[in-house]
């Protein structure tokens, strides 16, 4: 079993829609959280991160963490085409020198 | 600065032929962290280094994978001899030094598509 569990869709919604995307992880070590975004071709690039359980708005984004379950969310609001992209969660251990475990990635479009 | 600068974008090899990717840091960056991904195992990292040491080179398949960083401004990732599963976007990506509890982003580079026939 990985450590990071991500659905690879791919995803597919309307312009507008609320988009959720999840990951699941095992270990309860992790204690910072982030998504990625890669566009085709790219290299990944931040998006936000969070440290321990919460909630982070950032626009029309929104990163929930419930440490608890082992469940993180990203929420998008408004979606638009330009969001269309595949989303990796990943997660460090505090101290863990930033070697990040990631998941495999959800492929998302937003058509018009 | 320019970002975290990988060289070649593509490289297209036969197999058994000798396979060296490159890649310069962001300046100011202690670590380097060399990834592979495809679409069946996602992103994986294979080694990283810490002021030019390698620190963990847990995730590298195997012997015909080796990585070097001569100084802070350069990193190599060699594969000899190349087989046609090492195909796949490797990617070099660099962070500054985390400081206490803080999380440092890790910026990536624009990686390199390796096929090997």
């Amino acid at each position: 079993q990985k450590e990071v569990e991500q659905d690879p869709g791919p995803l597919s919604v309307p312009e507008g829609a609320i988009v959720s995307l999840n990951c699941t992880y095992s270990n309860s070590a992790f204690q910072y959280f982030m998504w990625y975004r890669q566009y085709s071709r790219k290299g990944p690039e931040l998006l936000m991160y969070t440290y321990s359980s919460g909630n982070k708005e950032d626009g029309r984004f929104t990163a929930q963490v419930d440490k608890s379950s082992k469940y993180i969310s990203l929420f998008i609001r408004d979606s638009q085409p330009s969001d269309s992209a595949t989303y990796l969660c990943a997660m460090v251990v505090t101290g863990g020198e930033n070697k990040l475990t990631f998941g495999t990635g959800t492929q998302l479009k937003v058509e018009l | 600065d320019a970002g975290v600068i990988q060289s070649p974008r593509h490289e297209v090899t036969e197999m058994g032929q000798e396979v060296t990717l490159r890649c310069k840091p962001i300046s100011g960056h202690d670590y380097l962290f060399w990834y592979r991904q495809t679409m069946m195992r996602g992103l994986e990292l294979l080694i990283y280094f810490n002021n030019n040491v390698p620190i963990d080179d847990s995730g590298m398949p195997e012997d015909r994978f080796s990585a070097k960083m001569p100084n802070a401004s350069f990193s190599t990732l060699k594969i000899q001899p190349s087989e046609p599963r090492d195909s796949a976007v490797y990617f070099c990506a660099s962070n500054p030094s985390a400081g206490g509890l803080s999380y440092n982003e890790q910026f990536f580079g624009p990686g390199t598509r390796l096929t090997v026939l």
